[in-house]
């Protein structure tokens, strides 16, 4: 495994509560991410960060904001949830020198009910 | 149109099969290339990671990639049941964000 931790791995809420999911690594890679999972579109990217209190929009940001204060945690906040966020979130972490790849958690199953 | 294109299957083959996945893509930027697989309920596992075009070999699986006709290929020898698992393919312009195709199930029955 990468050294990825991805906490809660299942939570259950209703519409518009706020919701924060934490990623940890212990590899000190410099870059994270995070990525929605949902059936007939893939993996699609939210968020990601460069550095501590370095971040950027992805692909599908609307609805969600990320903070990275220490280079091990990485979180994705939605701020008041809705039930077209029921998916299930992957965190992921990479080494920028020599373009490494992507290594991803083990993801956290949301359902907003 | 999707930037990367990936059949979502289900494929089902025989023990011992040799297993063709593909993706096409739009986007002539992309210079990497990655082929994760992913068990259920788990996160993406990285198997192959290629730069630009021609062949990779890791044990039973190959992956291709012709960037003049933007299409990738991962080959899986000799399948077994353990190779049951979604496969995805993945790209990257240097910009570090990756593009996915949204994952071809595969079914190895014994």
């Amino acid at each position: 495994d990468a050294g990825i931790t991805q906490s809660p791995r299942h939570k259950v809420t209703e519409t518009g509560t706020p919701v924060t999911l934490r990623c940890h690594q212990t590899e000190n890679h410099r870059y994270m991410y995070w990525y929605r999972q949902d059936p007939g579109h893939g993996l699609r990217l939210i968020h990601y960060s460069y550095g501590v209190k370095d971040t950027d929009k992805g692909e599908v940001s609307d609805g969600y904001s990320v903070s990275r204060s220490k280079t091990e945690d990485f979180l994705l906040t939605l701020e008041s949830a809705t039930s077209s966020q029921t998916s299930v979130y992957f965190c992921a972490i990479s080494d920028p020198g020599g373009n490494q790849p992507q290594h991803f958690g083990d993801g956290t199953r949301l359902s907003i009910l | 149109q999707k930037e990367v294109e990936q059949d979502p299957g289900p494929l089902s083959v025989p023990e011992g099969a040799i297993v063709s996945l593909n993706c096409t893509y739009s986007n002539s930027a992309f210079q990497y290339f990655m082929w994760y697989r992913q068990y259920s309920r788990k996160g993406p596992e990285l198997l192959m990671y290629t730069y630009s075009s021609g062949n990779k070999e890791d044990g039973r699986f190959t992956a291709q990639v012709d960037k003049s006709s933007k299409y990738i290929s991962l080959f899986i020898r000799d399948s077994q049941p353990s190779d049951s698992a979604t496969y995805l393919c993945a790209m990257d312009n240097q910009g570090g964000k990756l593009i996915f195709g949204q994952g071809t199930e595969l079914s190895v029955k014994p």
